[in-house]
């Protein structure tokens, strides 16, 4: 199996960067996917492979892999943007998804 | 803009079929997409719990394979989960999504989800 690391929270000031890692061995020759889910929501997808913002998904989501770290980072961050988020890869023959991590705008 | 709708029983009783309909609308199911059910239990993160494609090619989680069947309804433009013998550990969210598959899957559009309880 293959697992993926995320801290389970991460705090950023209003209007300032966010940054949120996911560790996974060699993760960076994977394509890393990223979903904000807040609650009773469903998930919603803010980053795909690795760099791509689906249309409607603010300029300040932004994603970066390499290594055996990638990283969903947001910019100018909003009350808005808290969340929870989950990274998530294909390996080998099964979908993986992270533990999620608590975004809280302070 | 494609839309997906979850339906079936919200409480099952323990040791039976748990089964899920997921209709698609604004999309064809007949594409180059996947479908998948995804779900959560409550407070935790998302499983995975495997994919179709409109051939009915499926792709199964390994730690559910045994208990479970997705199938399609192209005339209806639908999918459906079928996991058999459920336990309290089955209680969760469920999702439908239908899944891009360039390279890598992911979960583009999701349904709503809907809450099943396993539960005498």
């Amino acid at each position: 199996s293959y697992d993926l690391t995320q801290p389970l929270s991460v705090s950023v000031a209003l209007g300032q960067t966010a940054s949120i890692t996911c560790g996974g061995n060699t993760i960076g020759s994977k394509n890393v996917h990223w979903y904000q889910q807040k609650p009773g929501q469903a998930p919603v997808l803010v980053i795909y492979r690795d760099n791509n913002r689906p249309s409607g998904i603010p300029e300040r989501f932004s994603g970066s892999n390499s290594g055996n770290t990638a990283t969903l980072t947001i910019s100018r961050a909003q009350a808005g943007d808290e969340a929870d988020y989950f990274c998530q890869v294909w390996h080998s023959i099964a979908v993986v998804f992270g533990g999620g991590t608590k975004l809280t705008v302070l | 803009q494609v839309q997906l709708q979850e339906s079936g029983p919200g409480l099952v009783k323990p040791s039976e079929p748990l089964s899920l309909t997921c209709a698609v609308s604004g999309y064809s199911i007949i594409s180059d997409y996947y479908w998948g059910w995804v779900r959560q239990p409550p407070g935790q993160g998302p499983e995975w719990i495997g994919n179709i494609d409109h051939n009915g090619n499926t792709y199964y989680n390994p730690s559910l394979k045994s208990r479970l069947t997705i199938s399609v309804d192209t005339s209806k433009n639908q999918f459906s989960l079928k996991l058999s013998s459920v336990s309290a550990a089955d209680t969760a969210v469920y999702y439908c999504a239908r899944v891009a598959t360039v390279h890598t899957y992911y979960f583009d559009s999701w349904g709503q989800g809907t809450l099943v309880t396993v539960s005498s």
